[in-house]
């Protein structure tokens, strides 16, 4: 069984299009994570959500929202692509507790905005 | 920003030698972890190291953790093929759970 499932895998789309990954994590985790790594493999934070409630939010453009039904699910919706958003897009789960936990992560969505 | 820096950038060693990696970060820390990616996957948590620590182990890695440089090193003992990844080194901060990642070593194993 899949911890952390991301779909789609690849998404190619044009500039202007608007777009969403979905993610899922059944490992029961309380907080879930989205990344963006890219063509260097700098991986940088974007949003976390603890229960549904958004505790992080990086300086990420306004057309990214995240949105979180449960904390089962953490999907990503994309306005107005541009050519910069094309990266490795990763979704991550952990427990919260004190002291720090490890992040178990999907297998990633690659974007190419064209 | 990157909190983490990580050296070398790029390591390739025999097969059966061991593999060291260094990370250096910036501010002070809950606990640093490191991940491993292979090429087109997302990234395993190997191990988590606190910030009261200062070695840990797992299986053929070992972990130390040095606050006062804030450096930490993984080392890789009797390195694998399927050892050929790319390394992170990642810090934790108090009081939530972001993670900030270092920009990575790709380490190449060779047959």
């Amino acid at each position: 069984d899949t911890a952390v499932s991301q779909t789609p895998k690849y998404l190619v789309t044009q500039m202007g299009n608007d777009k969403s990954i979905k993610c899922e994590q059944n490992l029961g985790h309380d907080t879930m994570y989205w990344y963006k790594q890219d063509s260097k493999k700098f991986l940088k934070i974007m949003f976390s959500y603890n229960n549904k409630e958004l505790i992080i939010n990086e300086t990420v453009p306004n057309r990214f929202s995240p949105k979180s039904p449960d904390k089962a699910h953490l999907n990503l919706h994309i306005n107005s692509l541009e050519l910069g958003d094309s990266a490795v897009y990763f979704c991550a789960s952990s427990h919260a507790q004190t002291g720090g936990s490890g992040y178990t992560f999907g297998s990633g969505t690659r974007l190419t905005v064209v | 920003s990157q909190q983490g820096e990580e050296d070398p950038q790029a390591l390739s060693i025999q097969e059966g030698e061991n593999a060291t990696m260094n990370c250096s970060y910036k501010t002070s820390i809950n606990n640093l972890q490191w991940y491993r990616q292979n090429s087109g996957r997302g990234l395993v948590h190997l191990i988590l190291i606190r910030s009261n620590e200062r070695e840990k182990h797992s299986g053929r890695l070992r972990v130390t953790l040095d606050t006062s440089k804030k450096s930490s090193s993984l080392l890789i003992t009797a390195s694998r093929a399927a050892d050929t990844a790319s390394y992170f080194c990642a810090t934790g901060d108090f009081g939530n759970e972001k993670l900030t990642f270092g920009t990575g070593t790709r380490l190449t194993i060779i047959p």
